[in-house]
């Protein structure tokens, strides 16, 4: 079983539709979780960043941590074309913050106009 | 210019063949990382480096070795290419809650 699971699509919505990214993982001891979003032929940037359980947001993007289910979410508001990409989560446990992330495989997303 | 550079963007090489790539930034971060991307199994670390003296190996090290040739540069080789290490590989810098990647190297082993 590996550490990090994420669905890997393709996901297509109609352009404004809501999107629900999800990952579950295994691993306990996560503290940190990220998204990445990866364009074609690019390499992955980050998009938020969230320590622990609990929400955050950056304008259209909410990033949920339920670590009782060890399950993370990113949801996209009011979807853009620009939008369409590879959504990656990412985690990484202390101790000693090495730097070291698990990745998850990578959802493709098609936002249609 | 940006932040992280990797050379080559392309390369085909044959089975056996020794290959080296190439990562440099600008940003001072002592931090840096290579990772391979297959479709299907996200990113994979190979390797990481936290200093010139500091490098350790990731979740799939056999095959590759890494030089830290100074802070702003580290180069990932592979001895003995062999096609199963064809994939897209990343270096990438910073700290685990902010990483910073690079555009990718595309590697094919015929």
């Amino acid at each position: 079983q590996k550490e990090v699971e994420q669905d890997p699509g393709p996901l297509s919505v109609p352009e404004g539709a809501i999107v629900s990214l999800n990952c579950t993982y295994s691993n306990s001891a996560f503290q940190y979780f990220m998204w990445y979003r990866q364009y074609s032929r690019k390499g992955p940037e980050l998009l938020m960043y969230t320590y622990s359980s609990g929400n955050k947001e950056d304008g259209r993007f909410t990033a949920q941590v339920d670590k009782s289910s060890k399950y993370i979410s990113l949801f996209i508001r009011d979807s853009q074309p620009s939008d369409s990409a590879t959504y990656l989560c990412a985690m990484s446990a202390p101790p000693g913050n090495t730097g070291k992330l698990i990745f998850g495989q990578g959802t493709t997303l098609q936002v249609k106009p | 210019d940006a932040d992280v550079t990797q050379t080559p963007r392309n390369r085909i090489t044959k089975t056996g063949k020794r290959i080296m790539l190439e990562c440099s930034q600008t940003k001072g971060h002592d931090r840096m990382y290579w990772y391979r991307q297959d479709p299907g199994l996200g990113l994979r670390l190979i390797y990481y480096s936290f200093d010139v003296k500091d490098i350790n190996k990731g979740e799939i090290s056999d095959g590759y070795s890494v030089s830290r040739q100074a802070q702003a540069k580290f180069s990932l080789s592979l001895e003995s290419a062999i096609p199963n290490q064809t994939a897209l590989y990343f270096c990438a810098i910073g700290r685990v809650n902010e990483q910073f990647f690079g555009p990718g190297t595309r590697l094919t082993v015929l």
